[in-house]
């Protein structure tokens, strides 16, 4: 069946950097983009970007510019999402999750928390 | 950016009662609006695609309608196991942009 598995959790001190991995299967990886998704506790879902697993174009939103980079390995079917200078408001559950461009998300990631203490 | 803002916050419903949450986008979406269930500590589900086309799989209980800027998302005959979070979700324009929740609550 369709599916993302990601990562285990992790615990990460201020400035440091964590990079989360999503593997997709039971479809084409390539066919797909893959969006990203994090919940701090107690809120709501914000979209961190987007990535194109078919020609790696990506997009991401604007208050994580420079801090964030989204990439894919298609020989594993692994999009990979890499969060650097990390402080205390970054503690979120990470999720990936299929998109295709302008459309929805219809399978997701049991998500990731990332821990953000010193 | 799009903003979306969801009403009621928070819902408190008995079972068999009807359950109505709006979605109202700061532009016209066209019919680019989806709707998510999240149940605590689970990942989101979808549950309705393109405004009113039901996802595989969900209840047939579960329906939504709208265009443009106002949406609503409908749950007939409220069930206990449909006590969650609701978020309705944009895709008409980057960056793509969520509501910001309304809880449902089982009396």
């Amino acid at each position: 069946q369709v599916q993302l598995v990601q990562s285990g959790a992790e615990v990460k001190k201020p400035g440091a950097s964590v990079k989360v991995s999503c593997k997709a299967s039971g479809y084409t990886f390539t066919s797909y983009g893959i969006s990203w998704v994090r919940q701090a506790p107690g809120q709501g879902l914000e979209w961190m970007g987007w990535i194109s697993a078919y020609n790696g174009n990506t997009n991401y939103a604007q208050k994580l510019q420079g801090r964030v980079t989204m990439t894919t390995d298609t020989s594993t079917s692994t999009a990979y999402m890499e969060l650097r200078s990390l402080r205390s408001d970054d503690t979120a559950v990470y999720y990936c999750a299929r998109w295709t461009i302008f459309s929805y998300m219809d399978v997701w990631g049991k998500g990731t928390t990332v821990t953000v203490s010193s | 950016e799009i903003v979306l803002t969801q009403s009621p916050d928070f819902q408190s419903v008995t079972p068999k009662e009807k359950v109505t949450i709006t979605c109202r986008a700061s532009q016209s979406i066209g019919s680019s609006l989806h709707w998510y269930q999240q149940k605590p500590d689970q990942s989101p589900k979808l549950l309705i695609k393109y405004a009113s086309q039901s996802f595989s799989g969900v209840p047939s209980r579960f329906s939504g309608s709208g265009s443009g800027t106002d949406f609503t998302l409908t749950i007939n005959s409220l069930e206990a196991e449909d006590a969650a979070t609701y978020y309705c979700h944009q895709s008409s324009s980057l960056p793509q942009t969520f509501g910001q929740g309304t809880k449902v609550e089982i009396k």
